[in-house]
């Protein structure tokens, strides 16, 4: 069975551009997470999806980051216009019920704003 | 202070040796996951313990929750070279619509 993917490994752009993350979570898994980990700090919760919809986005940092899962299998994270605090790593992960169950986490993408 | 607070913050061990790590967190849980991280890759899910669970066992991993300290402990028997990572606990809030809660990690290094 094939884990969570996430696509770039690594992005570096310069302040004010646009950068989108891409997560696709394990076939069959209806719950989808995204957490970023920045500056050696805590991971941090930003949202969860139950297939297309928004379950929970209450970490979501401010309107500069946009989710979507359309059709509720692959996500994506863009960040617009982004800034240097945006810097980490994010982390997607999914699970197959939606509470009291593990959750699968996948390589992470690492985020560099210069 | 954070949820899901791990102690020690590094630990440095020969292999052979046992490992322990603790995690106190402070609202309700649903239940505590260990992850592990190996430098610069991924999480890798180790073991969920829930709520009305007190002690789990997986392989050389054995984890404990007293939810009355809300304390948990993640031990590690017999650690290998390969064990050097950093670990995580994370809790499940009750009513949090099951997003975790991470806390800032041990790191382990296990010396051959």
């Amino acid at each position: 069975e094939a884990g969570v993917t996430q696509f770039p490994s690594h992005s570096v752009i310069e302040k004010g551009q646009t950068v989108t993350l891409r997560c696709d979570p394990i076939s069959g898994h209806d719950n989808l997470y995204w957490y970023r980990r920045v500056m050696g700090k805590e991971i941090k919760f930003l949202l969860h999806f139950v297939k297309e919809s928004k379950q929970d986005e209450s970490g979501m940092p401010n309107n500069r980051f946009l989710a979507e899962r359309t059709g509720g299998t692959y996500s994506t994270l863009k960040v617009q216009p982004a800034e240097l605090e945006d810097s980490g790593v994010y982390f997607c992960a999914s699970s197959q019920f939606p509470e009291n169950y593990e959750q699968y986490f996948g390589p992470g993408t690492r985020l560099t704003v210069t | 202070s954070q949820q899901g607070e791990e102690d020690p913050q590094a630990l440095s061990i020969q292999e052979g040796e046992n490992a322990t790590m603790n995690c106190s967190y402070k609202t309700s849980i649903n239940n505590l996951q260990w992850y592990r991280q190996n430098s610069g890759r991924g999480l890798v899910h180790l073991i969920l313990i829930r709520s009305n669970e007190r002690e789990k066992h997986s392989g050389r991993l054995r984890v404990t929750l007293d939810t009355s300290k809300k304390s948990s402990s993640l031990l590690i028997t017999a650690s290998r070279a390969a064990d050097t990572a950093s670990y995580f606990c994370a809790t499940e809030v009750s009513g949090g619509y099951n997003k975790l809660i991470f806390g800032a990690g041990t790191r382990l290094a296990v010396h051959p």
